[in-house]
């Protein structure tokens, strides 16, 4: 039961395009949102998260939107540059005391020169 | 400031042997987590601690893996006996406890059954 959805395994762009990468969740339980990036034979590094009252988070490059109803939330990144090419993994914490981590299985971003 | 450290980075045993794994979290961080990494797949949480409680362990196949954080510090992660199917990268992680706040993960080890 994939209770955060990357449906997309890989996404190309090029160099100084926007990346769009999509997440879905199930449980609405969800209350705090995540962005994480991983290189080959690294472990997963923070990238940007949005907690369940904003709708737009932003830092840098970076831009997280958040639709509650639609249970949707998408990393854009403006503009793409070689180093983004990554697994791109959304995650989601379930609050209320328990603070489980759940992750998507990623998105591969490659970003064309 | 000290990141998760794991080890070992990388491991080759044959099925049906035992393996440990450990982990030292960022200090002072209450929340430690074990996931299970396949090729290909995203993180799967096995084991979640908050200092030495286990907070969830639906996920641990109990039959051969155990975890446990003694002195709510550092984790051991084991699995006895391996099977095939337990390659994976195995990570750990680590939060302030009680928070929406992002986890730090450590390198990860790359375990290898043959």
């Amino acid at each position: 039961d994939q209770q955060v959805k990357q449906n997309s395994p890989s996404l190309s762009v090029q160099e100084g395009r926007i990346s769009i990468l999509n997440c879905d969740y199930t449980n609405s339980m969800f209350d705090y949102f995540l962005w994480y990036k991983k290189y080959p034979a690294e472990g997963p590094t923070f990238l940007i998260s949005i907690s369940s009252i904003k709708d737009k988070n932003e830092d840098g490059r970076f831009t997280v939107f958040l639709n509650k109803s639609a249970k949707h939330l998408s990393l854009h990144i403006v503009p793409s540059q070689p180093g983004d090419s990554a697994v791109y993994f959304c995650a989601a914490i379930r609050g209320a005391g328990s603070y489980q981590l759940t992750f998507g299985k990623g998105t591969k971003l490659s970003v064309i020169p | 400031e000290a990141g998760v450290a794991q080890s070992p980075r990388y491991k080759i045993i044959e099925k049906r042997q035992s393996v440990a794994f450990w982990c030292n979290p960022i200090s002072g961080h209450a929340t430690l987590y074990w996931y299970q990494q396949i090729l290909g797949q995203g993180p799967k949480l096995l084991i979640q601690f908050q200092n030495n409680g286990v907070v969830d362990d639906s996920q641990l196949p109990k039959d051969r893996f155990s975890a446990e954080r003694l002195k709510g510090v550092d984790s051991t992660l084991k699995i006895q006996p391996a099977k095939l199917e337990d390659s994976a990268v195995y990570l750990c992680a680590s939060k302030p406890g009680q928070m929406n706040t992002e986890a730090f993960f450590g390198q990860g080890t790359r375990l290898t059954v043959v």
